[in-house]
Parts: structure tokens; C-alpha cells; sequence
């Protein structure tokens, strides 16, 4: 079975500044999907940025970008120039590559954005 | 369009008692999921739909059962509930054509106690 480890269980990052948050993950599909979304105080799963295995380039949208390392099974989320609005529960996750399976979730990151 | 829709965004439950939390979408997916979240924890999945009339368990099936009877519907069912079932439940619906799949979209969640 596929697992997701997300070993920092808290961040915190300046207002503006920048800050890696980690995920790793155990599969021996080459064929898979792998996504960050956000929750915030609303409790609401927000998606992030998503990246297909098949694809070497990493995913980019706006002030998110992903390190994804396909042969060290790592997928880290990198958000530039930090805002309040920021400050949420982040959550890395799998799904397989057959067919539309369920997601697979770390236990999350909580980030604070200091002011 | 409404997206994902659960009801209620609150319950408390004394033990053994039976609720029913009501998820629906408007989207016409043919996927729908209900995850639940337990405190400092990502979400694990109760059961998954494919279509209607089509439902299999997730990795936390014990204690719940659904149905879906139309595309738009899959309420989660707690009978004899149990103090191990107080948790955050999220529905989740997505799409999928042949291999291809797309991203899940999230209700707001219902936040359940059992005392």
C-alpha cells in the first residue's frame, strides 16, 4: 500500500520570506499523481498544485511551486514571498495512476505566517 | 453551481444513536468519497463511489454504510455510534473518463461528537 510521510509536523516562515515544506512517499507505481492542498481555519481542502510522475518538469502556480524528486520519492511544496493568508493546515497527497483511485493523505504540516 | 454540498455542519450524538450526514453534488461526477479526519491527522477514506449503485470500502469502513442510489447523492449512514467516531466528514466528488481522472473537489465538512 502507498503512504505518505510528512515529517514536520509544524513551520512557521516570515511574512515575505520563503519556506519549504517536506513530503515523502512509498510506491512501486511509476505511474501516479501527487498534490498539496491546503486547509485553512474553515476546514475547506483547498488544491494547491498537482504534479503527474510522468511529467520531469515541476509544477508551478503563482507563489507555489513543487521540488519534485521522482527517484528519491520526494515532493516538496516551496510558497515565495509568504502572506498571512498562508497560515493553514498542508496536506501532501497520492493517488495511483489507475484509473480515479482515492487520494492518500499525510498527517499535514501546519504553517504560521508571522507578521 | 454549488459544488459539493454536506449536511449538517454539526452534530452531536449520544452513544448508540443513529444519524445520516448528506453529501451532494451538482457537478454530474461520477466519483464521490467520504473521508474523515481525526484530530492532528490527515483524512483516511470510509467509502468510495464509482457510479451509482456502485459503492466499496475505503481503509476505515467499520461502523458506517452508504448507498448511492443517483449520481448527485451518497449520504454516509452511523449506526450505533461510538465515541471512536467523533471526527471531522468530508465528501469529495471527481470525474473520470477511461485512465484519465481530475482533481477532487471537497464539501465543507461536518464536524461530529459522540458522547
Amino acid at each position: 500500500a502507498q503512504t505518505v510521510t510528512q515529517s514536520q509536523p509544524e513551520m512557521s516562515v516570515q511574512e515575505a520570506e520563503t519556506v519549504t515544506l517536506s513530503c515523502t512517499y512509498d510506491t512501486s507505481e511509476s505511474d501516479y499523481y501527487l498534490f498539496w492542498y491546503k486547509q485553512p481555519p474553515s476546514r475547506q481542502m483547498i488544491l494547491v498544485i498537482r504534479q503527474e510522475a510522468y511529467k520531469q518538469q515541476n509544477a508551478t502556480e503563482n507563489r507555489f511551486s513543487v521540488n519534485f524528486q521522482k527517484a528519491a520519492k520526494s515532493f516538496s511544496l516551496k510558497i515565495s514571498d509568504s502572506q498571512l493568508g498562508d497560515a493553514a493546515m498542508y496536506f501532501c497527497a497520492y493517488r495511483s495512476g489507475s484509473g480515479n483511485t482515492p487520494l492518500v493523505f499525510g498527517k499535514g504540516t501546519r504553517l504560521s505566517v508571522i507578521a | 453551481n454549488a459544488g459539493v454540498t454536506q449536511t449538517p455542519k454539526f452534530r452531536i450524538l449520544k452513544i448508540g444513536q443513529s444519524m445520516t450526514l448528506q453529501c451532494a453534488q451538482d457537478m454530474n461526477h461520477n466519483y464521490m468519497y467520504w473521508y474523515r479526519q481525526d484530530p492532528g491527522m490527515g483524512l483516511k477514506l470510509i467509502y468510495y463511489s464509482v457510479g451509482a449503485g456502485i459503492t466499496d470500502k475505503g481503509e476505515v469502513p467499520n461502523g458506517y454504510n452508504v448507498s448511492r442510489s443517483t449520481t448527485e447523492d451518497f449520504p454516509l449512514r452511523l449506526e450505533l455510534a461510538a465515541p471512536s467516531q467523533t471526527s471531522v466528514y468530508f465528501c469529495a466528488s471527481s470525474y473520470a473518463s477511461g485512465t484519465f481522472s481530475y482533481e477532487q473537489y471537497f464539501g465543507p465538512g461536518t464536524r461530529l461528537t459522540v458522547t
